[in-house]
């Protein structure tokens, strides 16, 4: 158990509509990640949190927010959803906001997108 | 900028024969390189990390991994594979010299282990 908790652990829902996923990271940890796993991209970086900072964004789309809110939990949401957006997301955190910390991942929210 | 290979999307091995997973990085800075493992249904769990101390990196479980620059190489070994050894391995990279921890993921090499 990495101590990075996610919710829900499952996600079905239409195309169009709106999820949110919830992730709380490792206690004492600041830093907070968001990755997708999909067969077709395998794993990609999507945004970094930092205090409640956004610290760095990567192959994230127009249609997906995220925050940190002041007790460090994160959220990602998804809109407008398409059949593509099927895929594990993870959430990872790390004491500090540097590459050479470890990041620990929680288990995943598959999302179903049908 | 960062990307890695890893070079087999499928190892099989025999129980307690040697593990040899490979990985090659690109990284335009000092990179930190990292390898995680995923067992079915489950999250990514570190096994062992290179940020520039010594260049053969021990991890949990008896994995090991030997960081070369010469040949942008961070191949992942074990000396004897246990059947709980079966399970997804993912070569990673980040930017060291960047303030930001950012992970490149490669596609993953699927160990399957034999009894």
């Amino acid at each position: 158990d990495s101590g990075v908790t996610q919710t829900p652990k499952h996600l079905i829902t239409a195309t169009g509509q709106r999820v949110t996923l919830r992730c709380s990271p490792r206690s004492g940890d600041l830093s907070v990640y968001w990755y997708q796993q999909s067969l077709d991209q395998g794993l990609q970086f999507l945004i970094q949190y930092y205090n409640g900072e956004e610290r760095a964004k990567g192959n994230i789309l127009e249609r997906f927010s995220a925050q940190q809110f002041p007790d460090l939990h994160s959220e990602l949401n998804l809109s407008s959803l398409e059949l593509g957006d099927s895929a594990l997301y993870f959430c990872a955190s790390s004491v500090d906001q540097h590459s050479t910390d470890t990041q620990y991942f929680g288990p995943g929210t598959r999302l179903t997108v049908l | 900028a960062q990307s890695v290979t890893q070079l087999d999307s499928h190892v099989s091995v025999s129980e307690g024969t040697p593990v040899l997973l490979r990985c090659n990085y690109s990284s335009s800075y000092s990179p930190s390189l990292f390898w995680y493992v995923q067992h079915p249904n489950k999250g990514l769990q570190l096994l062992l990390k290179y940020t520039s101390a010594a260049t053969l990196v021990k991890g949990i479980n008896g994995f090991e991994a030997e960081f070369k620059k010469s040949e942008t190489s961070f191949h992942l070994t074990k000396p004897s594979a246990h059947m709980s050894d079966a399970a997804e391995y993912f070569c990673v990279v980040s930017d060291r010299g960047s303030t930001l921890g950012r992970l490149y993921f490669g596609r993953g090499t699927q160990l399957t282990v034999w009894p």
